[in-house]
């Protein structure tokens, strides 16, 4: 069964801090990877993608990938409380040619 | 620089109702599309998805059916509307030879 987790949350962080996001897929032979932010009532925003095994950063964000172990994580360093939002992560299945399996979403919550 | 418009931004409907949800993309050619419905507080359910023109893979059976007459066009319809069709729904594109979906503003539906 295709399967992409994360934890719901709420997770607080206080102002500043580094916020950390996880999230686990179910498909070894999976490729490629996103996270999303989706504001309250507004629709998903692509953040990041990642494809190889490693860290990529953009900006204060850091998406890191581990294939063997199957999970995919989101840093935000120095967080805002414009960060305060529902992030989804987003797995390509190694035989699907367009679809996406996406998790349920973390509720972040920066605290000030 | 690409661009998704969805109409309207909002619907309240009644029970046995038809449904029709617009979705144009602009700035690109032959895009990927896809409609999305995300139930309150969970995470994207994939409805169809097109990758031309006539062409429409249905992900989940259900009384919604989907149309694409022209490139840039994707069109979400129902004949008679149900209270579990209640929802937000979203209409994005990725290029064929790339994961990453855009997402539009969305629509929010709900089916008294």
């Amino acid at each position: 069964q295709k399967e992409v987790e994360q934890n719901s949350g709420p997770l607080s962080v206080p102002e500043g801090a580094i916020a950390s996001l996880n999230c686990t897929y179910s498909d070894r032979g999976s490729q490629s990877f996103f996270w999303y932010r989706q504001y309250s009532g507004k629709s998903p925003e692509l953040i990041m993608s990642i494809y190889s095994n490693g860290d990529k950063e953009d900006g204060r964000f850091t998406a890191q990938l581990n294939k063997a172990s199957q999970y995919v994580s989101l840093l935000i360093r120095d967080s805002q409380p414009s960060d305060s939002a529902t992030y989804l992560c987003a797995v390509k299945w190694g035989d699907s040619n367009y679809q996406l399996i996406w998790g349920a979403g973390t509720k972040l919550i920066i605290k000030p | 620089s690409q661009t998704i418009h969805q109409w309207p931004a909002t619907l309240v409907q009644p029970v046995g109702s038809p449904l029709s949800l617009e979705c144009t993309v602009e700035g690109t050619s032959n895009p990927n599309l896809y409609w999305y419905r995300q139930a309150a507080g969970r995470g994207l359910q994939l409805l169809f998805y097109s990758v031309g023109i006539g062409q429409i893979s249905s992900e989940v059976p259900q009384n919604l059916s989907a149309s694409r007459p022209q490139d840039r066009q994707f069109i979400l319809s129902s004949k008679k509307l149900l209270l579990s069709d209640s929802g937000f729904y979203l209409c994005a594109w990725s290029k064929g030879s790339t994961d990453t979906q855009y997402f539009g503003p969305g629509t929010r539906l709900t089916v008294l």
